[in-house]
């Protein structure tokens, strides 16, 4: 149990156009998602928190405008890049966890996201 | 502030030997200790966890990690290489933060391994 599911996989965009990307935890309802960026040979960066019907919480330097992160419900969170750039070109993972063990995270695939 | 700390971005075993992998963190509260391994191009695997109870936890991969709180540590360890476990090995905890009253994952920077033949 407890699988999250990420769509796409690999997407290529180009400079100006918005990309969303689709999170979703198959087998159980999530309390909080989570959206993750890792750079290329980096640690995971937490970019921002959200909990079902709630806006979004993002983490110091991260452009709420750029990045808009809905979670529409106990199943599904969408990370949409807007105008997307070159520089937003990076490997995005999320996660999500269950109320009774609030704790853990359970981590979807991931995003490869090259925008052109 | 919590943090963790992996010893070593890069560590290199031969085929067969001991793999070690270290981590340590700083938690005011007993904590919630996680491994996790990624592959090149891919996501995030759970290797093993630390909730409550034993200290010495099993993983998947012949992989164990043992929670010493007087040291606060967390090491990976694995009795015999295998070409297979090359890959980054990441270290996490799992804090509360009150202002959130949300759990974060605080991460250790990574440790690549590295087997030789």
């Amino acid at each position: 149990g407890a699988v999250v599911s990420q769509h796409p996989s690999r997407v290529i965009c180009k400079s100006g156009t918005s990309v969303k990307i689709e999170c979703r935890s198959l087998d159980f309802q999530a309390t909080t998602m989570f959206w993750y960026r890792q750079f290329p040979k980096q640690s995971l960066m937490l970019m921002a928190t959200s909990n079902e019907g709630s806006k979004a919480t993002y983490e110091q330097g991260v452009e709420k405008d750029k990045f808009l992160i809905n979670h529409a419900s106990l199943t599904l969170s969408t990370l949409t890049v807007t105008s997307a750039h070159p520089e937003d070109s990076s490997f995005y993972i999320c996660s999500a966890t269950r109320e009774r063990a609030r704790y853990e995270q359970y981590f979807g695939p991931g995003t490869r996201l090259t925008v052109t | 502030a919590q943090s963790v700390t992996q010893l070593g971005s890069h560590v290199s075993v031969s085929e067969g030997a001991l793999v070690l992998l270290r981590c340590n963190y700083s938690s005011s509260v007993p904590p919630y200790l996680f491994w996790y391994v990624q592959y090149p191009n891919q996501g995030l695997q759970l290797l093993l966890k630390y909730t409550t109870g034993a200290t010495l936890v099993k993983g998947i991969n012949g992989f164990e990690a043992e929670f010493k709180k007087s040291e606060t540590s967390f090491h990976l360890t694995k009795p015999s290489a295998h070409m297979s476990d090359a890959a980054e090995y990441f270290c996490a905890v799992s804090a509360y933060f009150t202002m959130d009253s949300n759990y974060q994952l605080i991460w250790g920077a990574g440790t690549k391994l590295i087997i030789k033949p």
